[in-house]
């Protein structure tokens, strides 16, 4: 067990909705990292926030959008859903900023129909 | 930017017998990490070794260890006494510079045939 809790498992809606992704990360951890997992684009990074901020991003659509709370945890917010979006999203959580590795959650399987 | 590339979708081995599983990565940064990451069945993502670039000795962890060539941007994984329930798809990924995002290759795909 990472540490790093998700949720949901999995998650079926349909195109055009919203969703929202859930992530704690381990105990002390400040940094949260989202990442999405699909079979033609393998796994991307999304977002990274850093004690309440966000510090760096990658491959995030406009649609989608992300937030660290006060107490840590990150929400992903999926919305304007199409059939691509479908995939694993992963949440990892780190120390700090550097040199230490990432611990993943166990990701959250995204259907969109 | 950061580029990780893993020459081999699919990799087999015997039960007990040693693999290598390859990845080169290209980076500007002059500061970075090399990671080798697990996903069985599970989806779940799991760190097997990772390894400091300005350190010059390769990583080691139980059965799994590095070859860790700085000048040639390689960074091989080799698992010895193979067991079944190291089948898995094996991502390589590097990180650095000011974040610690991580990229990662395409993943190898391994098979432990008893």
């Amino acid at each position: 067990d990472s540490g790093v809790t998700q949720t949901p498992k999995h998650l079926i809606t349909a195109t055009g909705q919203r969703v929202t992704l859930r992530c704690s990360p381990r105990s002390g951890d400040l940094s949260v990292y989202w990442y999405q997992q699909s079979l033609d684009q393998g796994l991307q990074f999304l977002i990274q926030y850093y004690n309440g901020e966000e510090r760096a991003k990658g491959n995030i659509l406009e649609r989608f959008s992300a937030q660290q709370f006060p107490d840590l945890h990150s929400e992903l917010n999926l919305s304007s859903l199409e059939l691509g979006d479908s995939a694993l999203y992963f949440c990892a959580s780190s120390p700090g900023l550097y040199n230490s590795p990432l611990h993943f959650g166990n990701g959250t399987r995204l259907t969109v129909t | 930017a950061q580029t990780v590339t893993q020459s081999q979708p699919e990799m087999s081995v015997q039960e007990a017998e040693t693999v290598t599983l390859s990845c080169t990565y290209d980076t500007s940064e002059s500061d970075y990490y090399l990671f080798w990451y697990k996903q069985p069945p599970s989806r779940q993502m799991i760190l097997v070794i990772r390894q400091e670039a300005y350190k010059q000795q390769n990583a080691t962890e139980n059965r799994f260890s590095v070859n860790f060539q700085k000048a040639a941007k390689s960074f091989s994984l080799k698992i010895s006494d193979s067991q079944l329930g190291d089948a898995a798809m094996y991502f390589c990924a590097s990180s650095g510079g000011s974040n610690y995002k991580l990229t990662f290759g395409k993943g190898t795909l391994l098979t432990v045939n008893p």
